[in-house]
């Protein structure tokens, strides 16, 4: 498996529900961020976390990261039908910092109204 | 305010012709990286530049890619005598700041390319 791998492929609740992505990645990192993307459009930055950090939030955001496991998990609560799209994990090690990130496949969320 | 701007949104190319991708980095921000994502699949790096600089391209193919950021304008990913396998979206992505700082990417809207 490659660095920033996420977990589960594809994801499907109902309006309202939590959905929970997890990432996992292979050698250290500097920062690990998500973004989102939907069907046949560009990526938007949702959240930036630092090596140091271990949660953060930003409205119904909320990333953890645990770098003992290597591993980082985007929870979105209460759901809404526009939630609906691609969501992927990258990140950046300290060789690379600022430069080139790496993403993972990412994680298919539909979010059913 | 605007974002980060790409063109042509969509491009097709015979094979054999070049294809030339455009990228506006976000106002004030002097780093640009290009992505290529296949679909149902992640971003992959290509290359990452700075005013007139290359500075890393280790996901560049040795062949045909090539990849410009001038004093004036925008960034240009040149792809020569495209293939089919080179059909796929290209995402330009910006930041405030490189190697000295850990700042944001944010891309822009990508351009579609297919090879017929």
């Amino acid at each position: 498996s490659q660095q920033g791998e996420e977990d589960p492929q594809a994801l499907s609740i109902q309006e309202g529900e939590n959905a929970t992505m997890n990432c996992s990645y292979k050698t250290s990192i500097n920062n690990l961020q998500w973004y989102r993307q939907n069907s046949g459009r560009g990526l938007v930055h949702l959240i930036l976390i630092r090596s140091n950090e271990r949660e953060k939030h930003s409205g119904r955001l909320r990333v953890t990261l645990d770098t003992s496991k290597k591993s980082s998990s985007l929870l979105i609560t209460a759901s809404r039908a526009a939630d609906t799209a691609s969501y992927f994990c990258a990140t950046d090690t300290p060789e690379t910092s600022g430069s080139r990130l790496t993403f993972g496949e990412g994680t298919q969320l539909t979010v059913n109204p | 305010n605007a974002g980060v701007m790409q063109n042509p949104r969509h491009l097709v190319r015979r094979r054999g012709q070049e294809a030339r991708l455009r990228c506006s980095p976000m106002k004030g921000h002097s780093h640009v990286y290009w992505y290529r994502q296949l679909p149902e699949e992640g971003l992959k790096f290509m290359v990452y530049l700075q005013k007139e600089n290359i500075i890393d391209e280790s996901g560049m193919p040795k062949e045909r890619f090539s990849a410009e950021f001038p004093k004036e304008g925008p960034s240009i990913l040149r792809i020569q005598q495209v293939v089919r396998g080179d059909s796929a979206a290209y995402f330009c992505a910006s930041s405030l700041a490189g190697l000295a700082g850990a700042y944001e990417q944010y891309f822009g809207p990508g351009t579609r390319l297919t090879v017929t």
